[in-house]
């Protein structure tokens, strides 16, 4: 069984520029959640989507945006790069959108906006 | 809104000490409780999970108890080992607003030593 994988592993971006991450969710899992994690702080939530729909979403601005595909893989798109942009991005699935089911969590990508 | 408290780190200990990392959380409703674990350089693992009240979630030696009375699920280990140095996030998983949204607390680094 695959786990979650992302892509790429480390990126570096301009303030200003955009970019978009990568998830392929765990086989068999319908849920895709995003997820940013600054240096020394816990992760927070920043969208979820559910057979590609937003389902849910933190308190992040407009300039984050994300997409679900037919095979339940995600990106995550982020315009307009500003500087507390930095940090890892966690991607996760579970298998239904139920508060029952833990989250399985891919390895991030460490985005560093210079 | 929903919210998670943990004792701040770091907290180290000699290993076979005893750990106690506590955690409460506030929320509406009754929420599904975890504690992930991320080693250096990693996403997060899920440890173990609790899904209502008085349950007790295991897994490799940890233990955590889901306590209403208290809004509390402390995590605790019998006897530490230098490999569970990690950072260990208590999270809760909402009812409300659909989906299964993870609210995190801020982690707690834990250092073990010989």
């Amino acid at each position: 069984e695959t786990g979650v994988t992302q892509s790429p592993t480390h990126l570096i971006k301009t303030r200003g520029q955009q970019v978009t991450l990568r998830c392929s969710s765990q086989s068999g899992h319908n849920t895709v959640s995003w997820y940013q994690q600054a240096l020394g702080q816990g992760p927070q939530f920043i969208f979820q989507y559910y057979r590609e729909e937003e389902n849910g979403r933190g308190n992040f601005p407009p300039r984050f945006s994300g997409l679900q595909f037919p095979n339940y893989s995600s990106e995550l798109n982020v315009n307009a790069l500003e500087l507390d942009d930095s940090a890892l991005y966690l991607c996760a699935s579970s298998p239904r959108t139920s508060s029952y089911n833990e989250q399985f969590f891919g390895p991030g990508t460490r985005l560093t906006v210079l | 809104g929903d919210s998670v408290t943990q004792m701040e780190g770091p907290v180290t200990l000699s290993e076979e000490a005893f750990l106690t990392i506590n955690c409460t959380y506030t929320a509406t409703g009754y929420p599904s409780l975890f504690w992930y674990v991320q080693y250096p350089g990693e996403g997060l693992q899920l440890l173990l999970k609790a899904t209502k009240a008085d349950d007790k979630g295991s897994n490799k030696g940890f233990e955590a108890t889901y306590r209403k009375e208290t809004t509390s699920f402390h995590l605790e280990k019998g006897s530490v080992q230098v490999s569970d140095s990690a950072v260990y996030f208590c999270a809760l998983s909402g009812v409300t607003g659909g989906g299964n949204k993870l609210t995190f607390g801020t982690g707690t680094q834990l250092k073990v030593e010989l």
